[in-house]
């Protein structure tokens, strides 16, 4: 089973702030690999898929870029409505798996 | 426009049965393509992909829970349907379901999702 481990857990930010989040896959997962964004309470939302490919309606600010087993969410100025939860998830083989979460907090 | 929504009970003991029932619109499982998935979360916890259904029947779950469960389809109702036998406290989450297809492998549409609790 492919592992996927993010970092940080959670990060501090304030308005404005450009802020990265990573994804490590335990094996190489070519750009299989999607990012999303749960608020409290809510369903998770997909913002980029295929590593870097941006999900129809999601805000330019958010971009994701990598391959093989090193993969990055970049939000290039946080909005207040970005602070919430970001989770990645790799495709490329059955079972599928996420990774713990990133908690974006102001 | 795709809609899913969940439905089943909230609470369930320990031994017993769940049966889920994810009901859609906006999309059809018969089309080439297309997929629905369950994944659930325990309270404060990590995503946990559970099963997934192909528009041509096929069917994959985790291999840590196959033996425990089944997902099904009702086309002619647009509904999917997830049973978990031998339900036990440590599987107490929100139960989503999910529609893949329109994005690549990737779940591009969710339901609300549905805490179910386990406790006797």
């Amino acid at each position: 089973d492919i592992q996927m481990t993010q970092s940080p857990s959670s990060v501090s930010a304030s308005v404005g702030d450009r802020v990265t989040i990573t994804c490590q896959a335990s094996q190489g997962i070519s750009s299989w690999l999607a990012w999303y964004q749960q608020k409290p309470g809510k369903a998770p939302k997909l913002l980029i898929y295929a590593a870097s490919s941006l999900q129809s309606g999601v805000p330019s600010r958010f971009s994701g870029s990598g391959s093989g087993t090193d993969f990055t969410l970049t939000i290039s100025s946080l909005q207040s409505e970005d602070f919430a939860t970001y989770h990645c998830q790799q495709a490329n083989s059955f079972p599928y798996s996420f990774g713990q979460g990133t908690k974006l907090e102001i | 426009q795709i809609t899913l929504k969940e439905s089943g009970p909230t609470l369930v003991k320990p031994t017993q049965t769940l049966t889920l029932t994810c009901t859609f619109s906006g999309f059809s499982l018969s089309t080439s393509g297309v997929a629905v998935g369950w994944i659930r979360q325990p309270p404060g916890k990590a995503l946990e992909w559970l099963a997934l259904i192909y528009w041509d029947d096929d069917r994959r779950y985790s291999p840590s829970l196959k033996s425990r469960l089944t997902i099904t389809e009702d086309t002619s109702k647009n509904q999917v349907v997830l049973t978990m036998t031998n339900m036990d406290p440590v599987d107490t989450a929100t139960y989503y379901c999910a529609h893949s297809g329109s994005s690549g492998w990737y779940f591009d549409s969710w339901g609300q999702g549905t805490l179910v609790t386990v406790s006797s």
